[in-house]
């Protein structure tokens, strides 16, 4: 049973290009979660998605980031026109579908995103 | 407001010793976890414990959780050199449980 697929692991981009994260949840997961990790910070919350749904984007920049996580295939941040303070670490996670609280957030390895 | 604070921030320690790690949050938690991030690799689950319950084990580590002072230990007996990692808690809200929380971390040392 995979776990949390990301790709790219590794991505550098040139200020003002385009960044696109992919994320593929762990089988039989329908929530995915984006986080972004600083250097020697803790992970921050991004955006809480459910399949062609937005359920929570409140730690989203308001401009230049969006995601989606369509009917078929992957999770996508895309992150537009990017800036170094855009150099992070982002991390997906995926959890169960569930009525009440998720028991746990299963993380992928990460995509390590550098700005020139 | 910013849940899940982790003291100490780095701890340092002999293999074979006892690793002690405190994590502090704000407001009312369905659940608070803890995960392990070895350097530059993601994040591994270690172990999960509800508001209601007040201890749990698995293996090596042991939770304690005290909701009346909002705050959890992280217990690593017999520490290995493999534990060199840090560790994060991560709290849900009581009211939100679909987004965590995570302090900044404690980074171990565990010196062989």
């Amino acid at each position: 049973n995979a776990g949390v697929m990301q790709n790219p692991r590794h991505l550098v981009r040139r200020r003002g290009q385009e960044a696109r994260l992919r994320c593929s949840p762990m089988k039989g997961h329908s929530h995915v979660y984006w986080y972004r990790q600083l250097p020697e910070e803790g992970l921050k919350f991004m955006v809480y998605l459910q399949k062609e749904n937005i359920i929570d984007e409140s730690g989203m920049p308001k401009e230049r980031f969006s995601a989606e996580f369509p009917k078929e295939g992957p999770s996508i941040l895309r992150i537009q026109q990017v800036v170094r303070g855009d150099s992070a670490a982002y991390f997906c996670a995926s959890s169960t579908l569930k009525a009440g609280p998720p028991e746990t957030q299963y993380f992928g390895p990460g995509t390590r995103l550098l700005v020139l | 407001s910013q849940q899940g604070e982790e003291d100490p921030q780095a701890l340092s320690i002999q293999e074979g010793e006892n690793a002690t790690m405190n994590c502090s949050y704000k407001t009312s938690i369905n659940n608070l976890q803890w995960y392990r991030q070895n350097s530059g690799r993601g994040l591994v689950h270690l172990i999960l414990i509800r508001s209601n319950e007040r201890e749990k084990h698995s293996g090596r580590l042991r939770v304690t959780l005290d909701t009346s002072k909002k705050s959890s230990s992280l217990l690593i007996t017999a520490s290995r050199a493999a534990d060199t990692a840090s560790y994060f808690c991560a709290t849900d809200a009581k009211d939100n449980f679909n987004k965590f929380y995570f302090g900044s971390g404690t980074k171990l040392n565990v010196k062989p």
